[in-house]
């Protein structure tokens, strides 16, 4: 079946800091792969996708490229603020209709 | 920006009893979503409809759930009869196609005791 394994949290780091969080997944064919994000209070936004092998998503300074040979999608930003604080998900959508989620890692960012 | 919108933020409901917990989506928006997420879980999949039918469930989707769009804008999920397992947070989504975006609302949080 389809799954995504995501680096579990919590994750808690300096402003300025090198942010990383791992993501693997599971999947038959070619999967989109997303990274949501999830703020305290608020819905899930979409904060970036890759759509096929080799693809590089980015946003708001965070990016993750679709890596088909190690079947991950690892999640980067080279320094974090503050704002950056919130749950952020992995997913993949095997057929384009369901979001298939990792377990989610909350990352806090300190001043 | 057009935004989905849930009510009620905060539902607390005692076992055995109906929910319905209410979506609006984006206006132009032809697929809907219903995920939840249990404390401290995955968020899972539960349905998709379009063109006023289901068109994918998961195996947690069983008889007690039921999904509609009785009118032009709302989007609803009625629990029939409401287990202690069943308090989560549920999340509405929406997108104008498949492929694209899914705009996700801010949930509704159940309580069940």
């Amino acid at each position: 079946g389809n799954s995504v394994t995501q680096m579990e949290g919590p994750v808690t780091l300096s402003e300025e800091a090198f942010l990383t969080i791992n993501c693997t997944y599971t999947a038959t064919g070619y999967p989109s792969l997303f990274w949501y994000v999830q703020y305290p209070g608020e819905g899930l936004q979409l904060l970036l996708k890759a759509t096929k092998a080799d693809d590089k998503g980015s946003n708001k300074g965070f990016e993750a490229t679709y890596r088909k040979e190690t079947t991950s999608f690892h999640l980067e930003k080279g320094s974090v603020q503050v704002s950056d604080s919130a749950v952020y998900f992995c997913a993949l959508s095997p057929n384009d209709y369901k979001l298939s989620f990792g377990a989610g890692t909350t990352v806090t960012v300190r001043a | 920006e057009p935004e989905v919108t849930q009510t009620p933020s905060h539902q607390v409901t005692q076992m055995g009893q109906e929910v319905i917990l209410r979506c609006v989506p984006i206006s132009n928006h032809l697929y809907f979503y219903w995920y939840r997420q249990i404390l401290g879980q995955k968020v899972e999949f539960l349905v998709s409809f379009y063109n006023n039918e289901i068109s994918e469930k998961s195996e947690i989707f069983d008889d007690q759930f039921s999904v509609e769009r009785p009118d032009g804008s709302n989007f609803t999920l009625k629990i029939r009869s409401t287990k202690l397992e069943d308090s989560a947070m549920y999340f509405c989504a929406s997108t104008y196609r498949v492929a694209h975006e899914q705009y996700f609302g801010p949930g509704t949080r159940l309580t069940v005791t």
